[in-house]
């Protein structure tokens, strides 16, 4: 089993549309979560970090649940330039940051 | 430098040849990693530098992989005897954080290895 799976994707939506990436990780006692954002032929770049208690930033919501390792992504008002692979990373305490596979989102006009 | 810079940004190599991938890292960020991404994969961990030291290398795919940071500067990753399923793209990362975990990365455009 992989230490961080996600949702396969791709996920195809319109404009305007709400959309929720999931991931689960393996470790119990990872500590940190982001979200990355990676676009065709790019480099990943941080787009945020979950907290526990759950955050948002404009468009984009984060939530942790620890009990169950689990963590995802809401976009709304998804726009164009939203279209992108979406990497959910986990540090896992010791010296490893480890990517799940990522998701594939096209936002259509 | 402003952001972490790798070089080549494009390698076609042999296969049997040996490559060596470079990658300069912002200036005073102690943590560095190395990834290998594969066409449509995510980012797969090789190995970790705190300052010049390598802490872990648990993802190095082979002996024929190695990883270097002498300096605590500048990382070297080494692969002898390419061969094709060597074929993907090298991502450096560096972090300012001293501790593990709440590490945030700033990666490199990455080095597209082609193994023919």
């Amino acid at each position: 089993r992989k230490e961080v799976e996600q949702d396969p994707g791709p996920f195809n939506v319109p404009e305007g549309a709400t959309v929720a990436f999931n991931c689960t990780y393996s470790n119990s006692a990872s500590q940190s979560f982001f979200w990355y954002r990676q676009d065709c032929r790019k480099e990943p770049k941080l787009l945020m970090s979950v907290y526990s208690s759950g955050n948002e930033d404009g468009r984009f919501t984060a939530q942790l649940n620890r009990a169950s390792q689990y963590i995802s992504l809401l976009i709304r008002d998804s726009k164009l330039s939203d279209s992108a692979t979406y990497l959910c990373v986990v540090d896992t305490g010791g010296f490893k940051t480890i990517f799940g596979a990522g998701t594939r989102l096209f936002v259509k006009a | 430098g402003a952001g972490v810079s790798q070089s080549p940004r494009y390698k076609v190599a042999k296969r049997g040849q040996d490559v060596a991938l470079r990658c300069d890292p912002i200036s005073g960020h102690v943590s560095l990693f190395w990834y290998q991404q594969a066409l449509g994969q995510g980012p797969e961990f090789l190995t970790y530098f705190q300052n010049e030291a390598q802490l872990d290398k648990s993802g190095l795919p082979s002996d024929r992989f190695f990883a270097e940071r002498p300096e605590g500067s500048v990382s070297t990753l080494k692969i002898q005897r390419t061969q094709q399923e060597d074929s993907a793209v090298y991502l450096c990362a560096s972090s300012r954080n001293y501790d593990s975990g709440a590490n945030v990365l700033t990666f490199g455009a990455g080095s597209r290895l082609t193994v023919l």
